[in-house]
């Protein structure tokens, strides 16, 4: 069970969209629709931004969107807003009654 | 409102036992899905240690298993997690959190965390 591969770092201006990207293999992101996104500021909990691929919780802004492609998820953040600037995380379950992170990604709001 | 809250040392000895509890509020666990506990060391990402359902179901991290112990109590609404035999690659951010997912996948509330450390 490795993590999931997400590239360290990704930015973009004001308004402005940026993809982050998560691979894993088809035995966690391919063969499940089951991949969350989680945003997390600097000393605090992650929070619940995608869910199910493409599903967005309440009060998370459609600004957030996902995708799924083969063994590679995708987070979109459309119109960049300063308060974006986070580090991301995504998650997959991998089988087995197991669950797996990715390694996380730094945006960065220019 | 769902809240979740991390208690325990904040300070272990190496090859002692770790033993954190998160207690929850504004829902009940007798009710249903599964309760987690994740954990980040400072300045890396997130690792899923493992889940319990009410019924005290668990479900652990392969690479963690030996080690592992997550335990329910429901009459308090509390959940709990031992880590024995720690050393200082376990020092992190442990967090507690509800997963409503199907497959595991969904933590939708998280306790605010509590950092643990390992040394002597």
């Amino acid at each position: 069970q490795s993590a999931l591969t997400q590239p360290p770092s990704a930015s973009g201006s004001p308004g402005q969209s940026v993809t982050i990207s998560c691979t894993g293999t088809s035995s966690d992101v391919g063969g499940y629709n089951s991949v969350s996104w989680y945003q997390q500021h600097p000393g605090k909990a992650p929070k619940l931004m995608i869910f199910e691929v493409n599903k967005r919780p309440s009060g998370v802004p459609d600004r957030f969107s996902g995708s799924k492609s083969g063994n590679t998820a995708s987070l979109t953040v459309s119109g960049l807003q300063a308060e974006d600037e986070a580090d991301y995380y995504c998650s997959s379950y991998a089988g087995s009654n197991s669950l797996v992170f990715g390694g996380g990604t730094k945006l960065t709001v220019l | 409102q769902v809240q979740l809250q991390e208690s325990g040392p904040g300070l272990v000895k190496p090859s002692e036992t770790l033993s954190l509890t998160c207690t929850v509020s504004g829902y009940s666990i007798s009710t249903g899905y599964y309760w987690g506990w994740i954990r980040q060391p400072p300045g890396k990402g997130l690792e899923w240690i493992g889940y319990i359902y009410r019924s005290g179901s668990s479900y652990y991290n392969p690479s963690l298993k030996s080690r592992v112990t997550i335990s329910v109590d429901t009459s308090r609404n509390q959940f709990s997690l031992k880590l024995s035999s720690v050393t200082a690659a376990d020092t992190a951010v442990y967090y507690c959190a509800r997963d409503t997912g199907t497959y595991f996948d969904i933590f939708d509330y998280w306790g605010q965390g509590t950092l643990v450390t390992v040394s002597s």
